[in-house]
């Protein structure tokens, strides 16, 4: 079965400080892809970064990198110089491309993180 | 256009009444799905499409729950005798193919009262 885990209900950030929110999966299949969306009040979701299987360096995209550690199957986004308007709730979601259920993302259930002035 | 765009917004209504969703996923992406999100979770797969066959319809909770997309863009989300359940946030993505990230619509705030 497949799984997405994050274990951060809440998260408080100075502006401007580093914070690393956390993920871990579960998949018994070699390849799949690993993605961040941000979710602000307005609802939609927002495509931050993607990690593949077999990528052997760690994705980054601006201010945002995932940390991706492959035998503890985790996947943290690394969020820099932390800004107000990152304040918002964040998905980690998987994919992974086998069988009719090929197409399906599997999302956790989110970590809402607050970014303090 | 140059995003998904989901209509209507919000939709009221009465327990029993049947609604209608919409979803123009961007130009040219073959795969589409719905996610249902309920208030403070994750979404939660309802369907998928690529192109016009609907090759996933898995995660839809119930037959009173019906997604189509006919001619392999716009697609419709049905849901028949609307129960207070069923009020959440519905969720429309579209993918250029089947290891790209998904492009997510706004949503629409289904209230059943």
């Amino acid at each position: 079965a497949q799984k997405i885990t994050q274990t951060q209900p809440g998260m408080f950030v100075q502006e401007k400080e580093a914070v690393t929110l956390d993920c871990t999966y579960d998949t018994s299949d070699p390849s799949y892809g690993l993605f961040w969306y941000k979710q602000p009040s307005s609802g939609e979701m927002i495509f931050l970064i993607y990690q593949g299987s077999y990528d052997q360096q760690n994705a980054t995209e601006g201010r945002y990198s995932l940390n991706f550690q492959k035998a503890r199957k985790s996947a943290n986004l690394v969020i820099s110089a932390s800004q107000l308007g990152d304040s918002a709730m964040y998905f980690c979601a998987m994919r992974v491309p086998r069988g009719n259920n090929f197409n399906k993302f599997y999302f956790g259930s989110g970590t809402k993180l607050n970014v303090k002035p | 256009g140059a995003g998904v765009s989901q209509s209507p917004r919000y939709k009221v209504a009465k327990r029993g009444q049947d609604v209608a969703l919409r979803c123009d996923p961007i130009s040219g992406h073959v795969s589409l799905f719905w996610y249902q999100q309920a208030l403070g979770q994750g979404p939660e797969f309802l369907t998928y499409f690529q192109n016009e066959a609907q090759l996933d319809k898995s995660g839809l909770p119930s037959d009173r729950f019906f997604a189509e997309r006919p001619e392999g863009s716009v697609s419709t989300l049905k849901i028949q005798r609307t129960q207070q359940e069923d009020s959440a946030v519905y969720l429309c993505a579209s993918s250029l193919g089947p290891v790209k990230e998904a492009f997510f619509g706004q949503g629409t705030r289904l209230t059943v009262v």
